[in-house]
């Protein structure tokens, strides 16, 4: 099993370019997550998904969309890339809902972005 | 008062030493705990769960306080290869995703 995959690991964009970030599992997770993590801040939740079809805010989700149109898939997408989106980012996948006790998130190995 | 807060460290130890980490949480009603790990550049991964009890796995014990709203992580006999940072995890309350702290960096050195 690979896991929690991320394409692409690294990337440079100029400011109002748009990509995606591609997150695939092969868990059959339910559970899918994509967190951003800056210098000092922690990881903070962007979107997350509760299952295929269906996605919601997380703490930061302004800037950015998400879909979810197969289970083992979870897009990130910038629309109008900026500085401030230079980040690194880890997405996420759960068999269990994050609020469960028992709840792992396993991450995968993220995608470095950097915003000129 | 954040959600979560970790004393960042560093913190500096020799092989052996026993070393504790503690974190607070602001939400009384959060259920779940957990501590990650995280080494440079590197994706989190769980340490392991913080159960009401308390509970251990191997050199690692883990410690909840309700009352006073912290968790604790506790290393013995530390090794080289614990050197990492340690995120506290808490969930914000039922049905909603999990809190990560800024974590706390442990240095181990021979």
């Amino acid at each position: 099993n690979a896991g929690v995959t991320q394409t692409p690991k690294f990337r440079v964009l100029k400011t109002g370019q748009s990509m995606t970030l591609l997150c695939a599992q092969d868990m059959n997770h339910e559970y899918m997550y994509w967190y951003r993590q800056d210098p000092g801040m922690g990881l903070r939740l962007i979107h997350y998904s509760v299952g295929e079809g269906t996605t919601a805010k997380g703490e930061v989700p302004d800037g950015y969309n998400v879909s979810r149109l197969k289970k083992q898939n979870f897009l990130l997408g910038l629309e109008s890339a900026a500085p401030s989106q230079t980040s690194v980012y880890f997405c996420a996948s759960s068999y269990s809902p994050p609020s469960g006790i028992y709840n792992e998130q396993f991450f995968g190995p993220g995608t470095r972005l950097t915003v000129l | 008062r954040k959600e979560v807060e970790q004393d960042p460290g560093p913190f500096n130890v020799p092989e052996g030493a026993t070393v504790a980490f503690n974190c607070t949480y602001s939400n009384s009603a959060s259920q779940s705990f957990f501590w990650y790990r995280q080494d440079c550049r590197k994706e989190p991964k769980l340490l392991m769960s913080v159960y009401s009890s308390g509970n251990e796995d191997g050199r690692f014990t883990a410690q909840l306080n309700r009352a006073s709203q912290y968790i604790s992580l506790l290393i013995r006999d530390s090794k080289l290869s614990d050197s990492a940072t340690y995120l506290c995890v808490v969930n914000r309350q039922a049905g909603t995703a999990l809190i990560f702290g800024k974590g706390t960096t442990l240095s181990v050195s021979s």
